[in-house]
């Protein structure tokens, strides 16, 4: 099956640094992606809609000059965690959309662990 | 907004046994409900989906009801196995490959 792939898998920042996650669909183009946040023992949330080409569409009360996201080609999205907090310490996981397949599916990455010290 | 509410939050069964996971949606234009398992520190994996055009979907021992005048759904898995225990969510959305939202999670424990 499609295979989307996230980097780093885990990573610890210190306090009021950047730190940037990387979302590939290693075989197939993906026009679309999300991201989602997940604190311990709790839902996933969506943050934003990632579309190739033009701006992110954020959910209410993410701020996008914090949760920066870049989708300059079709098998790349990053999500840069500007100036890190203890509070943004969080899984980040990305999603990816195959519209080449119909119905169109949706295939998750393994996660990304950002811990802020 | 969409909203998603599952439960139960917790879940214990016997091995053998079956379990049951139900969720409700509140937005009436959402027409796909997917199932996902997610183990520790993993990222989701699809275990099942249904559209609204079908009232029931099964694969072995999973299967999936869809009840749209109710606006609820459940998971159903038979003869469980050690090896079912993660956290199951349900997932709502209006289109295949659209943006989903997720209800709270199910932790389900399968005991030996």
């Amino acid at each position: 099956g499609a295979v989307v792939s996230q980097h780093p898998s885990w990573v610890i920042c210190k306090s009021g640094t950047s730190v940037k996650i990387e979302c590939r669909s290693l075989d197939f183009q993906a026009t679309t992606m999300f991201w989602y946040r997940q604190f311990p023992k709790q839902s996933l949330m969506l943050m934003a809609t990632s579309n190739e080409g033009s701006k992110a569409t954020y959910e209410q009360g993410v701020e996008k000059d914090k949760f920066l996201i870049n989708h300059a080609s079709l098998t790349l999205s990053t999500l840069t965690v500007t100036s890190a907090h203890p509070e943004d310490s969080s899984f980040y996981i990305c999603s990816a959309r195959d519209r080449q397949k119909l119905p169109e599916e949706l295939f998750f990455g393994e996660g990304s662990r950002l811990t802020v010290l | 907004g969409e909203n998603v509410e599952q439960h139960p939050s917790t879940l214990s069964v016997q091995e053998g046994d079956s379990a049951v996971i139900k969720c409700t949606y509140s937005d009436s234009a959402s027409n796909y409900f997917p199932w996902y398992k997610q183990e520790l520190g993993k990222g989701p994996q699809l275990i099942i989906d249904i559209r609204s055009n079908v009232g029931e979907k099964k694969d072995q021992r999973i299967a999936v009801t869809l009840n749209k005048t109710a606006k609820h759904f459940s998971l159903h898995i038979t003869e469980t196995q050690p090896e079912d225990s993660a956290v199951y969510f349900c997932a709502a959305s209006k289109n295949q490959g659209g943006k989903l939202i997720f209800g709270q999670g199910t932790e389900l424990s399968v005991k030996p």
